[in-house]
């Protein structure tokens, strides 16, 4: 079984620049999740999928990101216009919805540059 | 204060021995804890959930958890090179559906 794949695995991009990240969780999950990790800190929660509709998107920084997941398959994830401080490393995750929140299954990760 | 807090390392320990990884946390509502193994470039990987005060085993893993104290710990017994990682601690408040994260202690096992 496939596990959770993210594109692209890394993007540069200059300052204001618009980027689109895209994730394809697991078949059959309907929960997925958004996390990043900037250089030094943390891996913060940004937002949360049940199927299509967004259930939690309280770590979402600013209005420059975007989040879509259209007919509750995969999900994208755009900044526009990008800034400096949104370089790090985006994750997926997804989960079946009658699994522990803490089953989460990961991606590699899309690695944001931004110059 | 961080939420979650990690010595970030690196922890170096021998082939064989154990390896203590700790992790303490600011929340008292915290209800769900989690360790997660990360390769350097790789997906966190969840080895261990502990979910009440004791101790928990599977394999050469074991997580404690003291929710009066407020910490976790995963201590790894017979370290193996292979086991050399980031391992990042993450935390479940309440009933939400998001994970508080760690800084991540990076373990190097020397054959």
């Amino acid at each position: 079984e496939a596990g959770v794949t993210q594109f692209p695995s890394h993007s540069v991009i200059e300052k204001g620049q618009t980027v689109t990240l895209r994730c394809d969780p697991i078949s059959g999950h309907d929960n997925l999740y958004w996390y990043r990790r900037v250089m030094g800190k943390e891996i913060k929660f940004l937002l949360h999928f049940v199927k299509e509709s967004k259930q939690d998107e309280s770590g979402m920084p600013n209005n420059r990101f975007l989040a879509e997941r259209t007919g509750g398959t995969y999900s994208t994830l755009k900044v526009q216009p990008a800034e400096l401080e949104d370089s790090g490393v985006y994750f997926c995750a997804s989960s079946q919805v009658s699994g522990f929140i803490g089953e989460l299954f990961f991606g590699e990760g899309s690695r944001l540059t931004v110059l | 204060q961080k939420e979650v807090e990690q010595n970030s390392g690196p922890l170096s320990v021998p082939e064989g021995a154990i390896a203590s990884l700790n992790c303490t946390y600011s929340d008292r509502g915290s209800q769900s804890f989690f360790w997660y193994r990360q390769y350097s470039g790789k997906s966190p990987e969840l080895i261990m959930s502990i979910y009440s005060n004791g101790d928990k085993e599977d394999g050469r893993f074991t997580a404690q958890l003291n929710k009066a104290s407020q910490y976790v710990s995963l201590l790894i017994r017979d370290s193996q090179p292979s086991d050399s990682a980031t391992y990042l601690c993450a935390v479940r408040v309440g009933a939400g559906n998001m994970l508080t994260f760690g800084g991540g202690t990076r373990l190097m096992v020397k054959p």
